[in-house]
């Protein structure tokens, strides 16, 4: 696509349940990377994938959140169980790592996905 | 482990007027440094990198520096306006992926 679509824009859930996260990132961009932001403070870093890679998972906060990765399409953002302190906007972001040049990683963001945990 | 620091978490300056922000880092060398701006309710966008053997790279009224000795790049907007108002946020590439806290600028009419 045009650009980065993340689903839900907006999601409302009870404290416990679990959530996906969608995100279908730029055709041909081989990498895709998950942050978290919270009201009012910076980017926190959850995962990023590149190719077939295993994915970094360095930043996820506990073992409540995991993601997938369909090939270089879609991944998926699952919070299981979820707290109110997962309250947050979720933004997914795609690069081709390949050029521009290599290793610039420049990344081009989705809108992201507001999380809101009762 | 990287660390970025961004010195500022928030700016005001009166328009017309050159906004400097600061981004300072530790424990890497980049090859890249970037800079992205955010817009409330938006993600980033990129707006400019800048390699480690560039001193200075300009677009349009955006200057960045990247200094490698001082591990430090600046970022400039000269003749500033109300809608340069945002947050701006420096990242080191390759890297780990992590972006700094951002600086919050907002500039008064």
């Amino acid at each position: 696509g045009a650009g980065v679509s993340q689903s839900p824009s907006n999601k409302v859930t009870e404290k416990g349940k679990d959530v996906e996260l969608r995100c279908d990132p730029i055709s041909g961009h081989t990498a895709l990377y998950w942050y978290r932001q919270r009201l009012g403070q910076g980017l926190e870093f959850l995962i990023y994938f590149q190719g077939n890679s295993a994915p970094d998972k360095s930043g996820l906060p506990s073992d409540r959140f995991s993601a997938e990765r369909t090939g270089e399409s879609v991944s998926t953002l699952t919070i299981q169980r979820t707290q109110q302190e997962d309250s947050a906007v979720y933004l997914c972001a795609s690069s081709f790592s390949g050029t521009f040049p290599s290793g610039a990683n420049v990344l081009t963001f989705g809108a992201g996905s507001r999380l809101t945990v009762l | 482990s990287q660390k970025i620091e961004q010195n500022s978490e928030a700016l005001n300056i009166q328009e017309g007027k050159t906004a400097t922000l600061t981004c300072n880092y530790t424990n890497y060398s980049p090859a890249y440094l970037q800079w992205y701006r955010q817009d409330p309710g938006r993600g980033p966008v990129f707006l400019l990198l800048i390699r480690e053997n560039e001193k200075e790279k300009r677009k349009e009224r955006l200057k960045v520096t990247f200094d490698t000795t001082l591990k430090q790049s600046l970022f400039h907007i000269t003749a500033s306006q109300p809608a340069d108002s945002a947050t701006y946020l420096c990242a080191l590439r390759p890297g780990d992926m992590r972006f700094g806290a951002g600086t919050r600028l907002t500039v008064k009419p």
